[in-house]
């Protein structure tokens, strides 16, 4: 199953409300994740099931969707979110998007 | 507390056998439910999962490489393996070892990578 991210490259300033999007080829059943990964670092479970927020992971962040199509949004946003943010389904196998780099304005 | 770790040879020349291994703590591959993926990164690009591992012993492969692809575990060592044969440039990457705690889904937790070079 094909997962297709938009915009690839986001610039943001602090406090902006940021919107991510991810498209499925086909349904996929709300089997989506959202992965937070920094420079260097392995990428980290922020959302399961299209709107579960991780165990640990600020209210900040919230997922949406259903279908083929579903949203991960920062509501307010911080420097330490600069990173990048991949989904992923589940439904069948694993597939990952290409990413989405977010960075500072 | 869960942690992952992966460990490997480094670099290894076009054509040979890649073997990976993953030593975790803070779970058991034989608990219902649990899983253990492998996932790779070239550098500087996205992430693709490439096999699976489960506690019942089931087995996925990504079907692009299925033919290239081998995982195992150790449960009574709690280590999971992968091996990849005929390895060309293509295959260089960070290699990332992931657990599910509810079968085949989200990976919760991550290893910190390996990265393995291909090169003549």
């Amino acid at each position: 199953i094909q997962m297709t991210q938009s915009p690839s490259l986001l610039s943001a300033s602090v406090g902006d409300r940021v919107t991510l999007s991810c498209k499925a080829g086909q349904n996929i059943n709300n089997y989506l994740a959202w992965y937070q990964q920094k420079l260097g670092e392995a990428p980290k479970l922020l959302i399961y099931n299209a709107n579960s927020l991780q165990t640990g992971i600020p209210s900040r962040f919230s997922g949406s969707g259903s279908g083929t199509d579903y949203t991960l949004t920062i509501s307010s946003l911080q420097p330490e979110d600069v990173a990048t943010y991949f989904c992923q389904q589940y439904n069948s196998w694993y597939t990952f998007g290409a990413g989405t780099k977010l960075e500072l304005k | 507390q869960v942690t992952l770790k992966e460990s490997g040879p480094g670099i290894l020349q076009p054509s040979q056998t890649l073997s990976l291994t993953c030593s975790f703590s803070g779970f058991s591959l034989s608990t219902s439910g649990i899983c253990v993926s492998w996932i790779r990164q070239p550098s500087g690009k996205g992430l693709e999962w490439l096999a699976t591992i489960c506690w019942e012993d089931s087995k996925g492969y990504n079907p692009s490489l299925k033919n290239r692809l081998t995982i195992s575990k150790d449960t009574s060592n709690n280590q999971a393996f992968l091996k990849i044969t005929s390895v060309d440039t293509a295959d260089t990457a960070i290699y990332y070892c992931a657990r599910s705690d509810y079968g085949y889904t989200v990976f919760d937790y991550w290893g910190q990578g390996v990265m393995v070079t291909v090169s003549s």
